[in-house]
C-alpha cells in the first residue's frame, strides 16, 4: 500500500519558469513532510520540510505548500535552473508511522 | 567533517557469495537505515535501527542481514539468498526515526 504517491514520474520545464512537483498521501496521521533532491549515483539531500501546522514554507527559490484537506503537497521551484535537474522525492512521517515513508520520485529536467 | 560514509562505492558479487556494505556515521545519530534503489524506482527500505543492538526489518528484508554493534556503524550483508542483488544501496541516519534523514553517497552492487 503506497501511502505517499508521486504520480508524475517525470517533468520537463524551461529554465526560468516555475517547476511544480506534486505529492499525495493517504495517511491522515502524517504530520511532517519533507522533500529530497537526488542526483544520479549520489545520495538524496534534504531540501525543505513542512509541519502540518503550517500550509506554506519557503526557502529561497523553493516553496512547499501543504493542503491537509486534500492530503496533497507540492514543491514549487522559481525560477528553475539547469542545476535543479534531478529526481525529487517527497516523504512523510507521523502517527504510527514513526519513520519516513518516501514517494517514488519525480524526475525534473530543466531545459535551456 | 560530519557525515555518512559508505564504502565501497562499487562492489561486485559472484554467484553464491555474501558481500558486506559498510556504513559509518559521525553525526551521533541514534537511527540508521538501509535503502535499495533500482533503476527508475524509488527508495525501498531494507532494514533500520533505532538504537544500538536493535534493528527491524523494512519492506524488503529477505536476503539481507544487518548488525548494529556500535552507534556509528550499520553494515549490510547481501547474502546469497538475495537472488537479484544488483542495485544502488543507500545508507542514511537521523537523530530519531521521525527526523530528517541524511544519506551517504551510496554503493552500487553488481553481480559478476
Amino acid at each position: 500500500d503506497q501511502q505517499v504517491k508521486q504520480n508524475s514520474p517525470s517533468l520537463s520545464v524551461q529554465e526560468g519558469r516555475i517547476s511544480i512537483l506534486n505529492c499525495d498521501y493517504t495517511n491522515s496521521m502524517f504530520d511532517y513532510f519533507l522533500w529530497y533532491k537526488k542526483y544520479p549515483a549520489e545520495g538524496p539531500t534534504f531540501l525543505i520540510s513542512i509541519s502540518s501546522i503550517k500550509d506554506k514554507n519557503e526557502d529561497g527559490r523553493f516553496t512547499v505548500f501543504l493542503n491537509k484537506s486534500a492530503k496533497h503537497l507540492s514543491l514549487h521551484i522559481v525560477p528553475s535552473q539547469p542545476g535543479d535537474s534531478a529526481v525529487y522525492f517527497c516523504a512523510a512521517v507521523g502517527g504510527t508511522a514513526s519513520k519516513l515513508t518516501f514517494g517514488t520520485g519525480t524526475r525534473l529536467q530543466v531545459t535551456l | 567533517d560530519g557525515g555518512i560514509t559508505q564504502s565501497p562505492k562499487y562492489l561486485f558479487r559472484k554467484e553464491g557469495q555474501n558481500v558486506t556494505l559498510s556504513c559509518e556515521q559521525n553525526l551521533n545519530h541514534d537511527a540508521m537505515y538501509w535503502y535499495r534503489q533500482d533503476p527508475g524506482q524509488g527508495l525501498r527500505l531494507i532494514y533500520y535501527s533505532q538504537i544500538v543492538n536493535d534493528f527491524q526489518k523494512g519492506d524488503i528484508a529477505e536476503g539481507y542481514s544487518v548488525s548494529r554493534e556500535k552507534k556509528e556503524s550499520f553494515p549490510l550483508t547481501v547474502t546469497s539468498a538475495q537472488k537479484n542483488p544488483t542495485a544502488f544501496y543507500l545508507c542514511a541516519s537521523s537523530p530519531r526515526t521521525r527526523d530528517i534523514q541524511y544519506f551517504g553517497a551510496g554503493t552500487r552492487l553488481s553481480v559478476l
